[in-house]
Parts: C-alpha cells; sequence; structure tokens
C-alpha cells in the first residue's frame, strides 16, 4: 500500500522565482492538504482540496495556490518567492467520504530554501 | 478555534526511562486527538490517536488516554529507546466541531533526546 509521496525532496530558489511542488496521496484517499512547516515550528495549514475545489484556507497570502487533479494528486504553487517561504512544505491525504476514516497521512515533505 | 498546547522545551532522557510528554487541548465539542512524531530529517508520522472522551490510543510502546475532565491528551511511554529521539507533535482538527480530515492545529513540538 503507498503511502504519500512528494516530489521534489529538496529545491534551491532564488527571491522572486516561482516553485511548484507535488503531492500523490495515499492509496484510496480522496483529500490532499498542505502544510508549511518553519523550522523549529508545528505545522501551519495552508489549504486543502477535496473534489478538485479548494475546501478550506489558512492564512497564507494568495501567493500560494494549489490545484487538486481528477487522479487526487495535487500540485502547491508559491510566486513571487520570499525569504520567509523557506520552510518544509508537507502534504497530508485522508478520506472525506467515508466517516471514522479521516486520519491524515502524512508524506517525507520538500524542503524549500528561498535564497 | 480548537488549540492545543504541549509542554516546552526539549527533554532528555536515558535509556529505559520512562516519557511523559504534557498536552492540553481547548475545544468544542470532543474532537479526535492525535500525537504524531517526526524523525530528524523526515515529514510527520502519525503516532496514535484517540477519537472520544477516555479512549486510549497506543502504539509503538507510547500511549495517550483522552481526559475530558483535565482536557488534557499526554504521551507515555514505559522505557525509551534511543531510536524514539524525534520531535513529537500534538494535534487536534482547527475547528470548532470541525473533522479530522479537515485543518488540523499542532502542537509547537517537543524534542526528545535518548542517550544510551
Amino acid at each position: 500500500d503507498a503511502g504519500v509521496t512528494q516530489s521534489p525532496t529538496h529545491l534551491i530558489k532564488t527571491r522572486g522565482q516561482q516553485v511548484t511542488l507535488r503531492c500523490s496521496p495515499k492509496s484510496g484517499h480522496d483529500t490532499v492538504s498542505w502544510y508549511q512547516q518553519a523550522l523549529g515550528q508545528g505545522p501551519q495549514f495552508i489549504f486543502q482540496y477535496y473534489e478538485e475545489e479548494e475546501r478550506q484556507r489558512g492564512n497564507f497570502p494568495d501567493r500560494f495556490s494549489g490545484h487538486q487533479f481528477p487522479n487526487y494528486s495535487s500540485e502547491l504553487n508559491v510566486n513571487a518567492l520570499l525569504l520567509g517561504d523557506s520552510a518544509l512544505y508537507l502534504c497530508a491525504s485522508s478520506l472525506r467520504k467515508v466517516a471514522g476514516t479521516d486520519t491524515q497521512y502524512f508524506g517525507p515533505g520538500t524542503r524549500l530554501t528561498v535564497l | 478555534g480548537n488549540s492545543v498546547t504541549q509542554m516546552e522545551g526539549p527533554v532528555t532522557l536515558s535509556e529505559e526511562a520512562f516519557l511523559t510528554i504534557n498536552c492540553t487541548y481547548t475545544a468544542t465539542g470532543y474532537p479526535s486527538l492525535f500525537w504524531y512524531v517526526q524523525y530528524p530529517g523526515e515529514g510527520l508520522q502519525l503516532l496514535l490517536k484517540a477519537t472520544k472522551a477516555d479512549d486510549k490510543g497506543s502504539n509503538k510502546g507510547f500511549e495517550a488516554t483522552y481526559r475530558k475532565e483535565t482536557t488534557s491528551f499526554h504521551l507515555e511511554k514505559g522505557s525509551v529507546q534511543v531510536s524514539d529521539s524525534a520531535v513529537y507533535f500534538c494535534a487536534l482538527p482547527s475547528n470548532a466541531g470541525g473533522t479530522s480530515y479537515g485543518k488540523l492545529t499542532f502542537g509547537q513540538g517537543t524534542i526528545l533526546t535518548v542517550h544510551p
């Protein structure tokens, strides 16, 4: 049973550039959430996708956008990168449509460094 | 919204010592509660969960009991190993009445270091 996978593992960008991170959910899951984890902090919720629509959003600017594809995989896009965007970006998947199976499972993350 | 507070400061123990990491929560209703673990350089792994009051979650020798009287979900292990060295996060759904597939709120994390 494949778990949550993310790509790339590491990424280095410069200020002002744009970046796309990718996530494939755990087999059978239909919901993808994205979190940002700054060094030494707990994860902060960015947004969540279900049925190819953004369902919930945290306190992140519009520079952060996403997409979910029909196969449930997802992308996180960040435009106009700032130094403060340097963090570990975590993807989590869950199964929303079946009650009682709602636990979120996390991928290994993508480490983004902005220079 | 719901919130969680973890004990501050790193925890350093010798192998086979008893571990407690405190977690208290503020929530509307009785949401599921979670402990996640993050090993160095990795993402988060679900360690255990409890879905209702008085439930005990357990996994790999770790336990936590959902106590509504004290609004706590403390993590315990009777005998830690060097391999348990990691960061531990307590978490719950962020929104009042929120489900666990929605936005999660995490504590700030507790760094555990176990020495041989």
